[in-house]
Protein backbone atom coordinates (compact mmCIF):
# COMPACT_ATOMS: atom_id res chain seq x y z
CA UNK A 1 0.00 0.00 0.00
CA UNK A 2 0.98 3.66 -0.40
CA UNK A 3 2.90 5.42 2.89
CA UNK A 4 4.52 8.75 2.66
CA UNK A 5 6.61 8.43 6.06
CA UNK A 6 8.23 11.96 7.00
CA UNK A 7 11.05 12.27 9.71
CA UNK A 8 10.62 13.48 13.25
CA UNK A 9 9.58 17.09 14.78
CA UNK A 10 12.36 19.54 14.58
CA UNK A 11 12.84 22.82 17.22
CA UNK A 12 14.95 25.64 15.35
CA UNK A 13 16.19 29.21 16.33
CA UNK A 14 14.49 31.87 14.05
CA UNK A 15 16.74 32.49 10.75
CA UNK A 16 17.74 28.94 10.51
CA UNK A 17 16.75 26.35 8.20
CA UNK A 18 14.90 23.31 8.64
CA UNK A 19 14.89 20.05 5.97
CA UNK A 20 11.88 17.88 6.14
CA UNK A 21 11.67 14.47 4.44
CA UNK A 22 9.47 12.73 3.17
CA UNK A 23 9.93 8.67 2.14
CA UNK A 24 7.75 7.33 -0.43
CA UNK A 25 7.02 3.15 -0.87
CA UNK A 26 4.13 1.08 -2.57
CA UNK A 27 4.11 3.05 -5.58
CA UNK A 28 5.74 3.94 -8.74
CA UNK A 29 8.23 7.05 -7.38
CA UNK A 30 8.89 8.54 -10.57
CA UNK A 31 5.40 8.40 -11.91
CA UNK A 32 3.97 11.12 -9.18
CA UNK A 33 4.71 13.98 -7.42
CA UNK A 34 4.67 15.26 -4.26
CA UNK A 35 3.19 18.28 -2.39
CA UNK A 36 4.24 20.11 0.65
CA UNK A 37 1.42 21.28 2.90
CA UNK A 38 1.67 23.15 6.33
CA UNK A 39 -1.03 23.96 9.01
CA UNK A 40 -0.02 26.42 11.72
CA UNK A 41 -1.56 25.82 14.79
CA UNK A 42 -5.26 25.53 15.30
CA UNK A 43 -5.18 26.51 11.33
CA UNK A 44 -6.54 25.49 7.94
CA UNK A 45 -4.25 24.02 5.40
CA UNK A 46 -1.95 26.02 2.72
CA UNK A 47 -0.28 24.67 0.09
CA UNK A 48 3.36 25.60 -0.42
CA UNK A 49 4.67 23.99 -3.98
CA UNK A 50 5.51 20.95 -5.64
CA UNK A 51 8.07 18.55 -7.15
CA UNK A 52 8.03 16.54 -10.20
CA UNK A 53 9.49 13.30 -8.65
CA UNK A 54 10.25 12.29 -11.91
CA UNK A 55 12.14 15.03 -13.71
CA UNK A 56 13.04 17.32 -10.57
CA UNK A 57 10.52 20.47 -11.53
CA UNK A 58 9.01 22.32 -8.80
CA UNK A 59 6.54 24.96 -8.39
CA UNK A 60 6.79 26.80 -5.47
CA UNK A 61 3.50 29.41 -3.94
CA UNK A 62 4.83 32.71 -4.45
CA UNK A 63 4.55 33.23 -0.56
CA UNK A 64 7.67 31.29 -0.38
CA UNK A 65 9.72 31.21 -3.43
CA UNK A 66 12.32 32.74 -2.18
CA UNK A 67 12.77 30.37 0.69
CA UNK A 68 11.84 27.30 0.22
CA UNK A 69 13.48 24.38 -2.01
CA UNK A 70 12.36 21.31 -2.92
CA UNK A 71 14.52 18.26 -3.81
CA UNK A 72 14.37 14.26 -4.17
CA UNK A 73 16.62 11.53 -4.33
CA UNK A 74 15.35 8.81 -6.68
CA UNK A 75 17.86 6.18 -5.38
CA UNK A 76 15.92 5.97 -1.64
CA UNK A 77 12.34 7.25 -3.16
CA UNK A 78 12.44 10.50 -0.97
CA UNK A 79 11.26 14.41 -1.02
CA UNK A 80 13.20 16.90 1.08
CA UNK A 81 11.33 20.24 1.60
CA UNK A 82 13.86 22.84 3.19
CA UNK A 83 12.74 26.35 4.16
CA UNK A 84 15.29 28.75 5.23
CA UNK A 85 15.25 31.88 7.29
CA UNK A 86 12.87 30.47 9.55
CA UNK A 87 10.89 33.11 12.00
CA UNK A 88 8.22 32.07 14.43
CA UNK A 89 5.26 32.40 12.03
CA UNK A 90 6.61 29.22 10.29
CA UNK A 91 5.91 27.24 13.22
CA UNK A 92 3.45 24.39 11.99
CA UNK A 93 2.70 20.83 11.20
CA UNK A 94 4.27 20.30 7.64
CA UNK A 95 3.03 17.15 5.11
CA UNK A 96 4.06 15.95 2.11
CA UNK A 97 1.05 14.71 -0.07
CA UNK A 98 1.09 12.18 -3.08
CA UNK A 99 -0.23 14.02 -6.41
CA UNK A 100 -2.78 17.20 -7.18
CA UNK A 101 -5.80 15.76 -5.71
CA UNK A 102 -3.72 14.97 -2.58
CA UNK A 103 -4.30 11.21 -2.51
CA UNK A 104 -2.36 10.34 0.47
CA UNK A 105 -0.79 12.19 3.13
CA UNK A 106 2.28 11.79 5.11
CA UNK A 107 1.98 11.78 9.42
CA UNK A 108 3.31 15.52 9.40
CA UNK A 109 6.62 16.96 10.75
CA UNK A 110 5.74 19.33 13.51
CA UNK A 111 8.60 22.25 12.54
CA UNK A 112 8.79 24.52 16.01
CA UNK A 113 10.57 27.49 15.42
CA UNK A 114 11.69 29.20 19.03
CA UNK A 115 14.68 31.47 20.12
CA UNK B 1 -6.42 32.84 -6.76
CA UNK B 2 -10.01 31.04 -6.07
CA UNK B 3 -11.36 31.31 -2.82
CA UNK B 4 -12.93 28.66 -0.78
CA UNK B 5 -15.94 29.60 1.29
CA UNK B 6 -17.08 26.78 3.46
CA UNK B 7 -20.47 27.09 5.66
CA UNK B 8 -20.97 26.29 8.69
CA UNK B 9 -17.61 27.15 10.34
CA UNK B 10 -18.98 24.99 13.64
CA UNK B 11 -21.63 22.19 13.14
CA UNK B 12 -22.50 20.61 16.54
CA UNK B 13 -24.51 17.39 15.54
CA UNK B 14 -27.02 14.78 17.05
CA UNK B 15 -25.33 11.10 17.10
CA UNK B 16 -27.50 9.21 14.05
CA UNK B 17 -28.44 12.68 12.52
CA UNK B 18 -27.50 14.12 9.02
CA UNK B 19 -24.78 16.92 8.60
CA UNK B 20 -24.34 18.67 5.54
CA UNK B 21 -21.39 21.43 4.81
CA UNK B 22 -21.49 23.60 2.06
CA UNK B 23 -18.51 24.56 0.16
CA UNK B 24 -18.55 27.92 -2.38
CA UNK B 25 -15.67 28.60 -5.06
CA UNK B 26 -14.66 32.39 -6.28
CA UNK B 27 -15.21 30.77 -9.77
CA UNK B 28 -16.04 27.64 -11.77
CA UNK B 29 -14.32 24.60 -10.76
CA UNK B 30 -14.84 23.13 -14.36
CA UNK B 31 -11.76 22.41 -15.89
CA UNK B 32 -11.03 22.16 -19.47
CA UNK B 33 -11.18 18.53 -19.98
CA UNK B 34 -15.20 18.59 -18.43
CA UNK B 35 -14.11 17.05 -15.43
CA UNK B 36 -14.80 19.44 -11.95
CA UNK B 37 -11.59 18.99 -9.11
CA UNK B 38 -13.50 19.69 -6.41
CA UNK B 39 -12.15 17.27 -3.14
CA UNK B 40 -13.16 16.39 0.24
CA UNK B 41 -11.01 15.95 3.25
CA UNK B 42 -11.36 14.92 6.84
CA UNK B 43 -8.93 15.69 9.87
CA UNK B 44 -9.99 13.91 12.88
CA UNK B 45 -8.11 15.57 15.81
CA UNK B 46 -4.38 14.88 16.12
CA UNK B 47 -4.53 13.30 12.59
CA UNK B 48 -3.39 14.03 9.15
CA UNK B 49 -6.26 14.90 6.21
CA UNK B 50 -7.50 12.05 4.73
CA UNK B 51 -9.16 12.50 1.26
CA UNK B 52 -13.27 11.18 1.63
CA UNK B 53 -14.75 12.70 -1.60
CA UNK B 54 -12.51 13.58 -5.21
CA UNK B 55 -14.09 14.93 -8.33
CA UNK B 56 -17.04 16.22 -6.28
CA UNK B 57 -18.82 12.81 -5.95
CA UNK B 58 -16.14 9.95 -5.71
CA UNK B 59 -15.72 8.17 -3.02
CA UNK B 60 -12.29 6.75 -1.62
CA UNK B 61 -11.85 3.68 -0.60
CA UNK B 62 -12.49 2.51 3.31
CA UNK B 63 -14.63 5.60 2.92
CA UNK B 64 -18.17 5.06 4.48
CA UNK B 65 -21.21 5.08 2.01
CA UNK B 66 -22.86 7.85 5.06
CA UNK B 67 -20.45 10.30 3.05
CA UNK B 68 -21.81 11.41 0.02
CA UNK B 69 -20.88 14.85 -1.89
CA UNK B 70 -22.43 16.39 -4.78
CA UNK B 71 -22.43 19.76 -6.50
CA UNK B 72 -21.39 21.62 -10.21
CA UNK B 73 -19.88 24.97 -10.96
CA UNK B 74 -19.04 27.06 -7.44
CA UNK B 75 -21.53 25.35 -5.41
CA UNK B 76 -20.91 22.12 -3.34
CA UNK B 77 -22.23 20.07 -0.51
CA UNK B 78 -20.87 17.02 1.98
CA UNK B 79 -23.31 15.13 3.24
CA UNK B 80 -23.00 12.86 6.38
CA UNK B 81 -25.87 10.82 6.42
CA UNK B 82 -25.91 9.74 9.65
CA UNK B 83 -23.17 10.79 12.16
CA UNK B 84 -21.48 8.49 13.75
CA UNK B 85 -19.06 9.09 17.12
CA UNK B 86 -16.02 8.51 14.51
CA UNK B 87 -17.16 11.41 12.55
CA UNK B 88 -15.79 14.12 14.43
CA UNK B 89 -13.14 16.37 13.08
CA UNK B 90 -12.58 19.53 10.80
CA UNK B 91 -13.17 18.94 6.87
CA UNK B 92 -11.66 20.67 3.96
CA UNK B 93 -13.27 21.56 0.34
CA UNK B 94 -9.98 21.90 -1.73
CA UNK B 95 -10.02 22.68 -5.61
CA UNK B 96 -7.36 21.37 -7.67
CA UNK B 97 -8.54 22.98 -11.12
CA UNK B 98 -7.11 26.29 -10.94
CA UNK B 99 -3.29 25.86 -9.94
CA UNK B 100 -1.38 27.03 -8.96
CA UNK B 101 -2.11 27.40 -5.83
CA UNK B 102 -3.95 24.45 -4.31
CA UNK B 103 -6.56 26.32 -2.36
CA UNK B 104 -9.00 24.82 0.61
CA UNK B 105 -11.59 26.31 2.00
CA UNK B 106 -11.69 27.36 6.06
CA UNK B 107 -12.54 24.22 7.34
CA UNK B 108 -15.81 23.31 9.23
CA UNK B 109 -15.62 21.73 12.42
CA UNK B 110 -18.19 18.60 13.38
CA UNK B 111 -18.38 18.06 16.63
CA UNK B 112 -21.32 15.78 18.94
CA UNK B 113 -23.94 17.78 20.85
Amino acid sequence: QVQLVQSGAEVKKPGASVKVSCRTSGYTFTGHYIHWLRQAPGQGLEWMGWIGCSSGDTNYTQKFHDRVTMTRDTSINTVYMELSRLTSDDTAMYYCARDGAFENWGQGTLVTVSS
Amino acid sequence: DVVMTQSPLSLPVTLGQPASISCRSSQSLVYSDGNTYLHWFQQRPGQSPRRLIYKVSDRDSGVPDRFSGSGSGTDFTLKISRVEAEDVGVYYCMQSTHWPPWTFGQGTKVEIK
